[in-house]
């Protein structure tokens, strides 16, 4: 079975400041890999997305992802974050995406 | 992408009670889901929703409790049986996408049980 640990709950962060959202896995099978960001009471929208190739995924709003199979790593990164980044990131893994586990999240907060 | 629209969006019920949260997609998918998120918590998956067969439920989910409906390929519904404040929580449906690499997400009811 997978899992899928975000180190961080909560993570402040300043505007224009860089951020990085932490997420692990595990697994004895290859994977996908997903971010999905969740705004304040709506429903979860795909940020980015590893299924193969390379290891750096380019997502929407600025968003990009590195793939570490050695670490088993897929941490989130934006160079400069805006007060609309405010919300609560998941991260997820699936072998064939009929069986997606997630991450228990991470609060970003950006303050002025 | 797939457009999913869920109804209701929010609700408050009394204990006791059953809720029938549905979800309508605009195009035709094989594979729906339906995830429960417990205040301030991740997303767990509560069954895969089979058109023209009966729901496979994850461990810690029954059908008596959770009955789900999918009578077609663009339709589903998830009723909360018999509630308890316990059940309070966000409902989601989500669907495979066409690509089958990943998946989308409706917006949520958002229930809450007194």
């Amino acid at each position: 079975a997978q899992s899928v640990t975000q180190l961080d709950s909560q993570v402040p962060v300043f505007e224009e400041a860089p951020v990085e959202l932490r997420c692990n896995y595990s697994s004895s099978v290859s994977v996908y890999l997903f971010w999905y960001v969740q705004y304040p009471n709506q429903g979860l929208q795909l940020l980015l997305k590893y299924l193969s190739g390379s290891t750096l995924v380019k997502g929407i709003n600025g968003f990009e992802a590195e793939f570490n199979k050695s670490q088993t790593s897929f941490h989130l990164r934006k160079p400069s974050v805006h007060i609309s980044d405010t919300a609560e990131y998941f991260c997820a893994v699936t072998p064939n995406n009929n069986d997606m586990r997630f991450g228990a999240g991470t609060r970003l907060t950006v303050k002025p | 992408s797939a457009v999913i629209s869920q109804k209701p969006s929010r609700d408050i019920c009394q204990r006791g009670t059953s809720l029938t949260i549905q979800c309508q997609v605009d195009s035709q998918v094989t594979m729906m889901f339906w995830y429960r998120q417990q205040p301030g918590q991740s997303l767990t998956l509560i069954a895969t929703a089979n058109q023209g067969s009966e729901a496979t439920y994850e461990s810690g989910f029954v059908i008596d409790k959770f009955p789900i409906s999918r009578p077609n390929l663009t339709f589903s519904t998830l009723t909360v049986s018999n509630m308890s404040p316990e059940d309070s929580s966000i409902y989601l449906c989500s669907v495979e996408g066409q690509s089958k690499t990943e998946a989308f997400f409706g917006q949520g009811t958002r229930l809450t049980v007194v």
